[in-house]
């Protein structure tokens, strides 16, 4: 149990165009969904925490207007990517919190912004 | 504030040869801990969690962690190195902030295992 996707797992766009990752929690109903971003050789960077039905809490420096979250529903969340630049080419990884402490992750999704 | 440090970003061992992965975190409230492994372009899998029960924790694929207050410590270990195990691993510090579990990872460790 506790299995999380991410759609679409590689996407390429244009600069300027924007791109919508979702994220589903699959066998679970997640009271929490968090979006975090990784570098090269780096470690996860947390963007944002979202509840269902409530705004998405952004961590420091991760502008909300650029990176657009929304927490659907119990099993889903949405990362738009607005006005994509080549600087948001990465890893974007989202994770789901069931009634534990743990987050259960999903398997990524590599943006390249062209 | 919380905060981990894992040393060594870098970690080759021999087939069959014992894995350890340092971890030390710092927390204001007990914490919980966490080990993740990522294989290359793919998420993160949880490997084993402490959540204030036993201090020695064991995982999947063989790995075991050890809470250490007193040394403020949660080193990763596995008995005898697969090829398999080749992977990064993550330690993880959690708690509650706001109302919701807040995860501080640490840098990572890049485990090789050499045939």
């Amino acid at each position: 149990g506790a299995v999380v996707s991410q759609h679409p797992s590689r996407v390429i766009c244009k600069s300027g165009t924007s791109v919508k990752i979702e994220c589903r929690s699959l066998d679970f109903q997640a009271t929490t969904m968090f979006w975090y971003r990784q570098f090269p050789k780096k470690s996860l960077m947390l963007m944002a925490t979202s509840n269902e039905g409530s705004k998405a809490t952004y961590e420091q420096g991760v502008e909300k207007d650029k990176f657009l979250i929304n927490h659907a529903s119990l099993t889903l969340s949405t990362l738009t990517v607005t006005s994509a630049h080549p600087e948001d080419s990465s890893f974007y990884i989202c994770s789901a919190r069931r009634d534990g402490p743990e987050q259960y992750f999903g398997p990524g999704t590599r943006l390249t912004v062209t | 504030a919380q905060s981990v440090t894992q040393l060594g970003s870098h970690v080759s061992v021999s087939e069959g040869a014992l894995v350890l992965l340092r971890c030390n975190y710092s927390s204001s409230v007990p914490p919980y801990l966490f080990w993740y492994v990522q294989y290359p372009n793919q998420g993160l899998q949880l490997l084993l969690k402490y959540t204030s029960a036993a201090t020695l924790v064991k995982g999947i694929n063989g790995f075991e962690a050890e809470f250490k207050k007193s040394e403020t410590s949660f080193h990763l270990t596995k008995p005898s190195a697969h090829m398999s195990d080749a992977a990064e691993y993550f330690c993880a510090v959690s708690r509650n902030s706001g109302g919701y579990q807040k995860v501080t990872f640490g840098t990572g460790t890049k485990l090789q295992v050499i045939p």
